[in-house]
């Protein structure tokens, strides 16, 4: 079946504007990850949503990161008043159920620019 | 201090070398492990997968975890060209849904 997908796959934006990144998980995966990776660094985890709880948002570095997921489908990243050092690749991950829900299956990630 | 300690490298070898990557962790809790592959511009791929302590065997690649130590290797024999990417460590502290701990990542090049 299908991967991990992500839209869109490189974003140039300017200093100051929004910026709206999408994940579509594996079909069937309860969880979703977002990551954050920049330029020869790991991943930073941003946010997890498992299933229908509460969502674990302790990894966004500020109130201008925000993200959604509609049920077990489609997730949203939102950043607002984007700065320079956001520039980095965002990567998301799902997850399936069960015992080896830590086993994550990532998406090609977006490269996003901030000028 | 780091949750996963990782050498960044560059490690570079010759092709067919025995190639040996390791993690250190402090959260003792931590009981699955996992290594990733992540070729450059393309996100990672789960390599393997391993409970608690001991070895896993997958081809020409072993993973072992030494809780008593906290310290994870992943070793890859026979290395091909096509290795060359950046290998991560991954743990958590259970395999449902938890919040997984990477390092920073290895950055291999094998040499033909």
């Amino acid at each position: 079946g299908a991967g991990v997908s992500q839209s869109p796959s490189n974003k140039v934006t300017e200093k100051g504007k929004d910026v709206e990144l999408r994940c579509d998980p594996i079909s069937g995966h309860t969880a979703l990850y977002w990551y954050r990776q920049r330029l020869g660094q790991g991943l930073e985890f941003l946010i997890y949503f498992q299933g229908n709880s509460a969502p674990d948002k302790s990894g966004l570095p500020s109130d201008r990161f925000s993200a959604e997921r509609t049920g077990e489908s489609v997730s949203t990243l939102t950043i607002q008043r984007t700065q320079q050092e956001d520039s980095a690749v965002y990567l998301c991950a799902s997850s399936p159920s069960g015992t080896r829900g830590s086993e994550q299956f990532f998406g090609p990630g977006t490269r996003l620019t901030v000028l | 201090q780091k949750e996963v300690e990782q050498d960044p490298g560059p490690l570079s070898v010759p092709e067919g070398a025995i190639v040996s990557l390791n993690c250190t962790y402090s959260n003792s809790a931590f009981q699955y492990f996992m290594w990733y592959r992540q070729y450059s511009r393309k996100g990672p791929e789960l390599l393997m997968y391993t409970y608690s302590s001991g070895n896993k065997e997958d081809g020409r690649f072993t993973a072992q975890v030494d809780k008593s130590s906290k310290y994870i290797s992943l070793f890859i024999r026979d290395s091909q060209p096509s290795d060359s990417a950046t290998y991560l460590c991954a743990m958590s502290e259970s395999g449902g849904y938890q919040k997984v701990t990477f390092g920073t990542g290895t950055k291999l090049q094998v040499i033909p």
